[in-house]
């Protein structure tokens, strides 16, 4: 099984900030990797799949970077509504898929 | 507009069985490959199964969790996605979502039902 581990667990900032979030996979996952936003009371949804794609609606100031075993997401210029929990996961050894144990990014 | 609506959640004792089913509708649901998620409380997200289209021979393939005790199955003609989960345990608790797989060359998971609670208690 493929583990994955996003760092860190927590992540606070304030409205307008950068945010990096890290995830590293146990394996090389090559470019198979999505990362899906999910807010309070919400399901989860797709951000990013490929390492680097933006999902349809995804706004720019999102981005995501990496490949082998080291990525990451970036959020340029953090808004009130990114605040949430965020989830990186592999798809390399799909059909099973494994996800990262997410990072909190709550407001500072 | 892409839904996913899933229905048939509950409290079931241990040892007991369950099935949950999601709805779909604002997609060719013949050709959608489909997977369930569970998300335990307050943790993170975990794979549990998915299940390949008519065309792709309905495979399934499970988490080894629920391997040999969850079951998913699809009703084309209802645009509908099953979950039967038998010999339940107390850490199936979750609430599980249904989800489209989004293309084999990018396989990840495109649109998420608002998922169901299943508790799983005495």
């Amino acid at each position: 099984e493929i583990l994955m581990t996003q760092s860190p667990a927590t992540l606070s900032l304030s409205p307008g900030e950068r945010a990096t979030l890290s995830c590293r996979a146990s394996q090389s996952v090559g470019s198979n990797l999505a990362w899906y936003q999910q807010k309070p009371g919400q399901s989860p949804s797709l951000l990013i799949y490929g390492a680097s794609t933006r999902a349809t609606g995804i706004p720019a100031r999102f981005s995501g970077s990496g490949s082998g075993t080291e990525f990451s997401l970036t959020i340029s210029s953090l808004q009130s509504e990114d605040f949430a929990v965020y989830y990186c996961q592999q798809y390399n050894n799909w059909p099973m898929y494994t996800f990262g144990q997410g990072t909190k990014l709550e407001i500072k | 507009e892409v839904q996913l609506v899933e229905s048939g959640g509950g409290l079931v004792e241990p040892g007991g069985s369950l099935r949950v089913s999601c709805a779909a509708s604002g997609i060719k649901f013949i050709d959608a490959w489909m997977t369930w998620v569970r998300q335990a409380p307050g943790e993170g997200l975990e794979w549990v199964g998915r299940i390949k289209s008519k065309g792709g021979g309905e495979t399934t393939d499970y988490a080894a969790p629920v391997k040999g005790r969850f079951t998913i199955s699809r009703d084309d003609s209802q645009s509908t996605v099953y979950l039967q989960m038998n010999s339940l345990k107390p850490e199936d608790t979750a609430v599980y979502y249904c989800t489209t797989v989004s293309s084999v060359a990018n396989p990840v998971f495109g649109n998420w039902g608002q998922g169901v609670l299943v508790t799983v208690s005495s």
